[in-house]
């Protein structure tokens, strides 16, 4: 069964560093994308960038380029997502959702919700 | 790279029909767009593709045959026949753009469906 798991909920300060995670199972990890997505409170999905963990192919949305790190460690199935500075705009529910090339997403992780607050 | 825009709120009564539309911006009528349904506090899932000439590839898992699409021109529909309580939910649609490091993916604001 595919399966891509995010980790948990995080409170941050502005500021502060963090880093989030999406692992997936079931599957060839490096033969797939892997997207991050963000939806803000009672907003809609922006895309922030993509992976391919089979060579660290990244690309990023111009919204997000320099604001956002992604990366990926194929030995442990794993995407990342990692902010070195977080802003309270950053307050919001992060999607990893996987892509086989240009198809639409097949598997989305259950999500992350990132809070920002002093 | 386009841009998709849809209405923010729609809605229709149980065991009506209601369409969805998803408007790509000029330039862009050659577009697929992608259909996603996310039911409160859920994560989006994939609904189906839609093209020029209509569904492209496969339905969702799960997706039932209620669920219909349509493209002309600039426009790209999502139909919902005899809808239940289950189909309220936020329907986005997105695209892709470009290649290589061009690439880009985006996404409609959203449109709310109410089941009333």
């Amino acid at each position: 069964e595919v399966q891509l798991v995010q980790s948990g909920a995080e409170v941050k300060k502005p500021g502060e560093s963090l880093k989030i995670s999406c692992k997936g199972s079931g599957y060839s990890f490096t033969s797939y994308w892997i997207g991050w997505v963000r939806q803000m409170p009672g907003k809609g999905l922006e895309w922030m960038g993509i992976i391919y963990p089979g060579d660290s192919d990244t690309r990023y949305s111009p919204s997000f380029q320099g604001q956002v790190t992604i990366s990926a460690d194929k030995s442990i199935s794993t995407a990342y997502l990692q902010w070195s500075s977080l802003k309270a705009s950053d307050t919001a529910m992060y999607y990893c959702a996987r892509r086989d090339g240009k198809a639409p997403v097949d598997y989305w992780g259950q999500g992350t919700l990132v809070t920002v607050s002093s | 790279q386009p841009v998709l825009t849809q209405p923010p709120s729609a809605s229709a009564s149980l065991g009506a029909s209601v369409t969805l539309t998803c408007t790509l911006s000029s330039g862009y009528s050659n577009y697929k767009v992608d259909w996603y349904q996310q039911r409160p506090g859920k994560g989006p899932r994939f609904v189906m593709r839609v093209g020029t000439g209509g569904i492209v590839g496969s339905k969702g898992d799960g997706i039932p045959d209620r669920f219909s699409v349509l493209g002309s021109g600039l426009n790209r529909y999502l139909t919902i026949k005899n809808i239940q309580e289950e189909d309220e939910s936020d329907y986005h649609c997105g695209a892709d753009h470009g290649s290589g490091s061009n690439f880009v993916w985006v996404f409609g604001g959203g449109t709310k469906l109410t089941v009333l």
